[in-house]
């Protein structure tokens, strides 16, 4: 069963522009969450998507935007980069049901993101 | 709110020691806990998932769950040096959905 990718890999934008980040999920898996990583915070939750629909949200500013289409691939979207965007961003997916095992989240390989 | 404690480390051991990973979660009504391993510079990857008390054996790994404590530990028998790595605790409960996730511990395992 193929894993979790992320496109593109690497990234390299400049202040005040937006960029699109995507994802596809592990067949068969319906929920997508998004985390942005740095050194110094650690791993932070960005939000989720299940059918379609943002289920969970975390504490991020409304320049973070996201979307999932019917085939459960998520894109994530960053306006108005500022230079502490600078990031990897991880994508992970998971069934997303209510039972214990639904829970476990598979990682993508992440995009790299550095805003000048 | 809901958190996830773990020592930064970093823990050093010698290789074809045992390492044990410490974790405690604030969440009582938890019942999912993961742990992940993580290389510098790539994503983490799931290395075990325990839902009940008691110990779950995986190979080197072995994952201990004590509800009343709120602990969950990683024991990782016969260290080898490519086990250097950081290791990220999870704990999700049932109507979140999401897992909450500690900051790491790093391990570095030397010959």
């Amino acid at each position: 069963k193929a894993g979790v990718t992320q496109t593109p890999r690497y990234l390299i934008k400049t202040r005040g522009q937006q960029v699109t980040l995507s994802c596809s999920p592990i067949s068969g898996h319906r929920s997508v969450s998004w985390y942005q990583q740095t050194p110094g915070q650690g791993l932070q939750f960005l939000f989720e998507y299940f059918s379609e629909t943002q289920r969970n949200k975390g504490n991020f500013p409304g320049r973070f935007s996201g979307r999932q289409f019917s085939n459960s691939r998520s894109e994530m979207n960053v306006s108005t980069l500022e230079l502490g965007d600078s990031a990897l961003y991880l994508c992970a997916s998971s069934l997303g049901g209510a039972l214990a095992l639904s829970h476990e989240q598979f990682f993508g390989p992440g995009t790299r993101l550095t805003v000048l | 709110q809901k958190e996830v404690e773990q020592n930064s480390g970093p823990l050093s051991v010698p290789e074809g020691a045992i390492a044990s990973l410490n974790c405690t979660y604030s969440d009582r009504g938890s019942q999912s806990f993961f742990w992940y391993r993580q290389y510098s510079g790539k994503s983490p990857e799931l290395i075990m998932s325990i839902y009940s008390n008691g110990d779950k054996e995986d190979g080197r790994f072995t994952a201990q769950l004590n509800k009343a404590s709120q602990y969950v530990s990683l024991l990782i028998r016969d260290s080898q040096p490519s086990d250097s790595a950081t290791y990220l605790c999870a704990a999700a409960s049932g109507g979140s959905y999401i897992p909450t996730f500690g900051r790491g511990t790093s391990l570095i395992v030397h010959p």
